[in-house]
């Protein structure tokens, strides 16, 4: 059985870097099958693509994000990480790492449970 | 950039048909995907490639796309805790971009 699950900080500082980790199980993120994603939702809010990667490294990022995203992997980990730099209170909400499958279609067929990361002092 | 418009909630007495619309610009030349998303809970593809369903969604979920929108119908809309009662969200690649619509509030009555 496949899952996904974030972990990091639940608590970030404003203009502090914000860094969560996907932890891939059951399935590996160099299998080229897949695409890797994280997406955001405020609380009460709406979902929101930050980025995905792929198995050869290469990442596509949400151009309203894109000077502050990293996403990147780590294969010996099995393992994929967000980090968002310049934080402020907008950046609040919950961050789900997500598989995207079946190229060329890529539906989110696989989502992690989500983790809450709140932007304040 | 694209953009995906969905109403922001529709209401359906049980057992009657739900449609739940994302219109976008000619977004029939592109694949439309659905998920549900219950309180408290990640989203569940619900649809995927416009019109097809991911093993365990029930046959009561169908979807179409054409023109500058595309459809997802829930048939007999089913209330209570297993029910059907949820947010859903389309979304489309724009090129290298994912793009979710607003998401719509499905009540049912």
């Amino acid at each position: 059985q496949v899952q996904l699950q974030e972990s990091g900080p639940g608590l970030v500082k404003p203009s502090q870097t914000l860094s969560l980790t996907c932890s891939v199980s059951g399935d590996s993120i160099s299998s080229g099958t897949s695409y890797w994603n994280w997406i955001r939702q405020p609380a009460g809010g709406d979902l929101e693509w930050i980025g995905r990667i792929y198995h050869n490294g290469r990442p596509n990022y949400n151009p309203s994000l894109n000077s502050r995203v990293t996403i990147s992997t780590d294969t010996s980990k099995n393992e994929f990480s967000l980090k968002l730099n310049s934080v402020t209170a907008a950046d609040t909400a919950i961050y789900y790492c997500a598989r995207a499958d079946t190229s060329p279609f890529w539906y989110f067929t696989l989502w992690g449970r989500g983790t809450l990361v709140t932007v304040s002092s | 950039s694209y953009e995906l418009t969905q109403p922001l909630s529709v209401s359906v007495a049980q057992g009657q048909t739900a449609r739940i619309t994302c219109g976008g610009s000619y977004i029939q030349s592109k694949y439309v995907h659905w998920y549900q998303q219950k309180a408290g809970q990640a989203p569940v593809l619900v649809m995927y490639r416009d019109s097809k369903r991911p093993s365990g969604i029930p046959e009561r979920f169908s979807g179409s796309n054409s023109g500058n929108t595309a459809t997802l119908t829930i048939s007999r809309a089913q209330g209570g805790d297993d029910g059907d009662e949820a947010d859903y969200y389309c979304q489309v690649w724009d090129g290298n971009t994912g793009v979710f619509g607003g998401g719509t509030k499905l009540t049912v009555l």
